[in-house]
């Protein structure tokens, strides 16, 4: 699996949009970037995922560059809720392990 | 759904004792994930198995630690002798195998704590 770079850490303002970088340059064709979270104490949270297209759902969008070689997570309106540490994986698809590494905590402020 | 189920949440035993943790998958998922998280060295990935047999178990850091899946709706991490340096939270995940990338869902977790 190819190995992805994130900052260690993020600030952002409530109500304001986190934009979360990650680099995953040595990805494969055939490998997808997902993004999970992990709010203190609790398991990992699924948070979406995508292969070469831009992805949105309730909880976020997905930039993906054309070479695929970095993407970024969006969360238009960041609550006190979203704090948490964001994980960028890479992953062939069919269910392959799935490693995490250090991930960006995120910290919303008021 | 009730999503993945682990048991107990908090683990206290003392060094040299057997522990089990024990994790129900979600209903219908094929493929499950042992995770171990610490401070010190993060998430990672123990063992998983697809379709109740163990693919890879490279993660697993000693034979200590032992994992099973009987069936389809569970699984348990062992660990005997235990040892101090194996507190940590552990985690369990499922998901749906062969389904287009299915993502992992992780229960609450294990706490474990060796003294």
């Amino acid at each position: 699996d190819a190995k992805t770079t994130q900052p260690p850490s993020m600030d952002c303002a409530e109500g304001r949009a986190a934009n979360l970088p990650c680099n995953h340059s040595t990805i494969s064709g055939n490998e997808y970037v997902y993004w999970y979270r992990q709010i203190h104490s609790q398991g990992p949270q699924y948070i979406i995922h995508g292969l070469k297209n831009n992805e949105t759902n309730e909880m976020a969008s997905l930039i993906i560059t054309e070479d695929r070689k970095s993407s970024t997570l969006i969360l238009p309106h960041a609550t006190l809720r979203d704090t948490a540490v964001y994980y960028c994986i890479v992953r062939v698809g069919d269910n392959n392990d799935m490693r995490f590494g250090a991930g960006t905590r995120l910290t919303v402020k008021p | 759904d009730a999503g993945v189920i682990q048991s107990p949440r908090h683990e206290v035993t003392e060094m040299g004792q057997e522990v089990t943790l024990r994790c129900k998958p979600i209903s219908g998922h094929n493929s499950l994930f042992w995770y171990r998280q610490t401070m010190m060295r993060g998430l990672e990935l123990l063992i998983y198995f697809n379709n109740n047999v163990p693919i890879d178990d490279s993660g697993m850091p000693e034979d200590r630690f032992s994992a099973k899946m009987p069936n389809a709706s569970f699984s348990t991490l062992k660990i005997q002798p235990s040892e101090p340096r194996d507190s940590a939270v552990y985690f369990c995940a499922s998901s749906r195998r062969g389904s287009h990338n299915s993502p992992l869902h992780f229960g609450n977790g294990t706490r474990l704590t060796v003294t």
